[in-house]
């Protein structure tokens, strides 16, 4: 069964960039049936798509992020990973990692990380 | 980028009574709508795809119906056990979008 888990920092200052990490367990990133994705969702409010990352390290992510955001993957430690840059408080959210394995909808999610951004 | 609606944000059913929730979306999907079921403390579990196809191990109870730019996901018979924030999400065009979610109490 296939199991997701966020890491990182908690808190993160404005202007510095955010930096998540989600390791893969019960399957192989390197699986090329599967996309991987960032989701996020502020406090209160609805689900925000970030991007996708590939085993083969194509990726696309939502414009209105504005080029901020950089997905990669590390296929050895079966991880891939979510920079977000110049954040402001409006980027305080919980953030998912999830995977797809056939249409573009998550079969599978993980428990989610809650990052604030405050000085 | 398609705009996901959903209606009520809130809906308090009894416990054997049905519960019917709404998701819009801006322009036509087709088909290419997912819905989901977060309950409280836990992450989020795909319950349908294609509009109507359940997802594995999702019970009968639960119906997803609709194309084009209306859904509908119906719970016939309400459980305690489906006390939960539902959403929606569109496949059909980039950016992937949700709605914003609608929450089911029991009344």
């Amino acid at each position: 069964q296939v199991q997701l888990r966020e890491s990182g920092p908690g808190l993160v200052k404005p202007s510095q960039t955010l930096s998540l990490t989600c390791t893969l367990s019960g399957g192989s990133i390197n699986n090329g049936d599967y996309y991987w994705s960032w989701i996020r969702q502020p406090p209160g409010k609805g689900l925000e798509w970030i991007g996708y990352i590939y085993y083969s390290g194509s990726t696309y992510d939502n414009p209105s992020l504005k080029s901020r955001v950089t997905i990669s993957v590390d296929t050895s430690k079966n991880q891939f990973s979510l920079k977000l840059s110049s954040v402001t408080a409006a980027d305080t959210a919980v953030y998912y990692c999830a995977g797809r394995s056939s249409g573009w909808y998550f079969d599978y999610w993980g428990q989610g990380i809650l990052v604030s951004v405050s000085s | 980028e398609i705009l996901m609606t959903q209606s009520p944000a809130t809906l308090s059913v009894s416990p054997g009574e049905r519960a019917t929730l709404s998701c819009r979306a801006s322009q036509s999907i087709g088909g290419n709508l997912a819905w989901y079921q977060q309950k409280p403390g836990q992450t989020l579990r795909l319950l349908f795809y294609g509009a109507s196809t359940r997802a594995t191990g999702i019970p009968a109870r639960f119906s997803g119906s609709g194309s084009g730019t209306e859904f509908t996901l119906t719970i016939s018979s309400l459980q305690s056990e489906d006390l939960a924030v539902y959403y929606c999400q569109q496949y059909n065009n980039w950016p992937l979008t949700f709605g914003g979610g609608t929450k089911v109490e029991i009344k």
